[in-house]
């Protein structure tokens, strides 16, 4: 499968606390991305990193990629209970002139008040 | 702006019926579109991929098909439903740059 993987599965953490995702994936990227999905929703893009780039920030977000392990981190800081959500990687490449978004399993976030 | 309108929202279906889901965006031209199915608790799995009319690639061999009659119309078909199809499925897509993925509210198919 070509699907990434996400860890932890679940997390949960007390409001205020910061939030780390960890995501690696298999094959080589032109992007990757991440991805917030609420309880039966579809998901919402959060923020995007090129290949060429290593740390990114987005007001209490920050993303890091790491290509040489195939690896990524998305970091919460501050969260508070509206984080509570699932929240997924998703790496996007170009390969033969088709364009594939493949999404990682995912990382369960409760955020508790 | 652009947006994207999935429908029905909820589907619950008897084994060997029929399905068609269907998908439209608004407000971009010859978009990138994208079938996704999700089991509960689960990652996203691609089904089907679409740069332009008529073009479908299919990820996964499915009792399932796509198609897309129109520029910004994209739709998921089955002859014959089985339990195993059962699941949420998540219409998305792209503008022409590429840029990320716009989703549908998705439908969640129950069948029976």
């Amino acid at each position: 499968s070509q699907q990434g993987e996400e860890d932890p599965q679940a997390l949960s953490i007390q409001e205020g606390e910061n939030a780390t995702m960890n995501c690696s994936y298999k094959t080589s990227i032109n992007n990757l991305q991440w991805y917030r999905q609420n309880s039966g929703r579809g998901l919402v893009h959060l923020i995007l990193i090129r290949s060429n780039e290593r740390e990114k920030h987005s007001g209490r977000l920050r993303v890091t990629l790491d290509t040489s392990k195939k690896s990524s981190s998305l970091l919460i800081t501050a969260s508070r209970a509206a984080d509570t959500a699932s929240y997924f990687c998703a790496t996007f490449s170009i390969t033969s002139g088709t364009y594939k978004y493949i999404f990682g399993t995912g990382t369960r976030l409760k955020v508790l008040a | 702006s652009q947006t994207i309108h999935q429908w029905p929202a909820t589907l619950v279906q008897p084994v060997g019926s029929p399905l068609s889901l269907e998908c439209t965006v608004e407000g971009t031209s010859n978009p990138n579109l994208y079938w996704y199915r999700q089991a509960a608790g689960r990652g996203l799995q691609l089904l089907f991929y679409s740069v332009g009319i008529g073009q479908i690639s299919s990820e996964v061999p499915q009792n399932l098909s796509a198609s897309r009659p129109q520029d910004r119309q994209f739709i998921l078909s089955s002859k014959k439903l089985l339990l195993s199809d059962s699941g949420f499925y998540l219409c998305a897509f792209t503008g022409v740059d590429n840029s990320p993925l716009h989703f549908g509210n998705g439908t969640r198919l129950t069948v029976t």
